[in-house]
């Protein structure tokens, strides 16, 4: 079955610095990538998410790149603010109609 | 609103008294699950359903029990709830499988002494 990989498990960075969370997974056939953010106390919700058919999206500022041949996604996060500050989690999953996978998260603060 | 409601948001309870957590939604989605979550653990799934009366085991099954008789509940049932089972519960939902990303409920804390 599919494995997905999260790194860091934390990570602090200053106000306005870029942030940059990456995942690996395991199942070549995986071709649906979200990102979810949880707040303390929170459920997660989606923020963003990748089909296999392109290599990058964004909104704002936040955004997630795909490489599908070394089978890693990333998301990235420029002029972080403290709001930023939060539990993030990467998924993936095949065909839609099997269950996502999730990472094991990324805690990630935002130093004022 | 679109929402997918769980109660209780706190339970807590004493070793091998049966419980149920209820998980409701209203946008009609074919798809439901339930995931713990445990510090350092992320989200793991714990049973997952495609439609009415389809249910599968995801990766922690063992004492947990679902049930689907209607598209909008998927109950979670602790016959005899053990100490390893204090956890924070999620249930989700999506229109087809993991399509379009999953609603989350609000969670349950539960603690079993």
């Amino acid at each position: 079955g599919e494995n997905v990989e999260q790194h860091p498990s934390t990570l602090s960075v200053q106000e306005g610095d870029s942030a940059v969370i990456k995942c690996t997974y395991s199942d070549s056939a995986s071709n649906y990538f979200p990102w979810y953010k949880q707040e303390l106390g929170k459920r997660p919700q989606l923020i963003i998410d990748i089909r296999s058919n392109v290599g990058e999206k964004k909104d704002q500022r936040i955004a997630v790149t795909l490489n599908k041949t070394a089978k890693h996604f990333s998301l990235h996060i420029t002029e972080t603010q403290p709001e930023d500050s939060a539990v993030y989690f990467c998924a993936a999953s095949h065909s839609g109609n099997t269950p996502l996978v999730f990472g094991k998260g990324t805690r990630l603060s935002v130093i004022a | 609103e679109a929402q997918v409601t769980q109660n209780p948001r706190y339970l807590i309870t004493v070793t091998g008294k049966k419980l149920t957590v209820t998980c409701s939604q209203n946008m009609n989605h074919e798809y439901m699950s339930w995931y713990r979550q445990d510090p350092g653990l992320g989200l793991r799934q714990i049973y997952y359903s495609m439609n009415v009366e389809v249910t599968d085991k995801g990766d922690v099954p063992e004492g947990y029990k679902v049930s689907r008789k209607e598209k909008r509940n998927f109950p979670l049932i602790l016959e005899s709830p053990s100490p390893n089972q204090t956890s924070l519960y999620f249930c989700a939902s999506s229109l087809s499988g993991a399509r379009g990303g999953y609603t989350f409920g609000s969670g349950t804390r539960l603690t079993v002494v």
